[in-house]
């Protein structure tokens, strides 16, 4: 099955600054790739999500990246504010025409926003 | 309001006590799932179901049943629950896929599972 590893698991970065936080995954069947916000006690919320026929997707702020060849993607947030504190999660999935394969989540990267 | 609605929020209970999280959508989606989250571990999938009367397992379905009999109802069931399924659970749905692949998942509130 799918692996996906994330990296790295806090991070750190003063107001203002940019983060990026880096995914990888195994299996090259793979092509739909979201991310996701989660705040302390609450859900998981779609943030961006990007398919595997497009390598960059940006929604103000925050944009990924996806290299294929190399089977990872990257989530960037730029200007970061203290609202952005949070766990942010990578996933991937397959869909094979039959229907959709689970998502399979990475463990997740705490990111600390510094005033 | 378009909403994934768990019950409970939170469960004390004991070892062996039967017991079903319900999970409802009014999205009209037909993808549905389970996850556990533990700390470290980030989200895994228990279960997911692609559409009425069909299920399958995800990553981690060893001590749960499911079940898809409507389309906006997907029931977890933990038989005989151990104090390893103490857990932080979330469902989830989505329009499944279509023409351009998966769609996005909406998660519910959570709840939250402890097993004594």
């Amino acid at each position: 099955g799918e692996n996906v590893e994330q990296h790295p698991s806090t991070l750190s970065v003063q107001e203002g600054d940019s983060a990026v936080i880096k995914c990888t995954y195994s299996d090259s069947a793979s092509n739909y790739f979201p991310w996701y916000k989660q705040e302390l006690g609450k859900r998981p919320q779609l943030i961006i999500d990007i398919r595997s026929n497009v390598g960059e997707k940006k929604d103000q702020r925050i944009a990924v990246t996806l290299n294929k060849t190399a089977k990872h993607f990257s989530l960037h947030i730029t200007e970061t504010q203290p609202e952005d504190s949070a766990v942010y999660f990578c996933a991937a999935s397959t869909w094979s025409g039959g229907g959709a394969d689970g998502l399979t989540f990475g463990k997740g990267t705490h990111l600390i926003i510094q005033p | 309001e378009a909403q994934v609605t768990q019950n409970p929020r939170y469960l004390i209970t004991v070892t062996g006590k039967k017991l079903t999280v319900t999970c409802s959508q009014n999205m009209n989606h037909e993808y549905m799932s389970w996850y556990r989250q533990d700390p470290g571990l980030g989200l895994r999938q228990i279960y997911y179901s692609m559409n009425v009367e069909v299920t399958d397992k995800g990553d981690v379905p060893e001590g749960y049943k499911v079940s898809r009999k409507e389309k906006r109802n997907f029931p977890l069931i933990l038989e005989s629950p151990s104090p390893n399924q103490t857990s932080l659970y979330f469902c989830a749905s989505s329009f499944g896929t279509g023409p351009i692949g998966n769609q996005p998942q909406h998660f519910g509130d959570g709840t939250r599972l402890s097993i004594l």
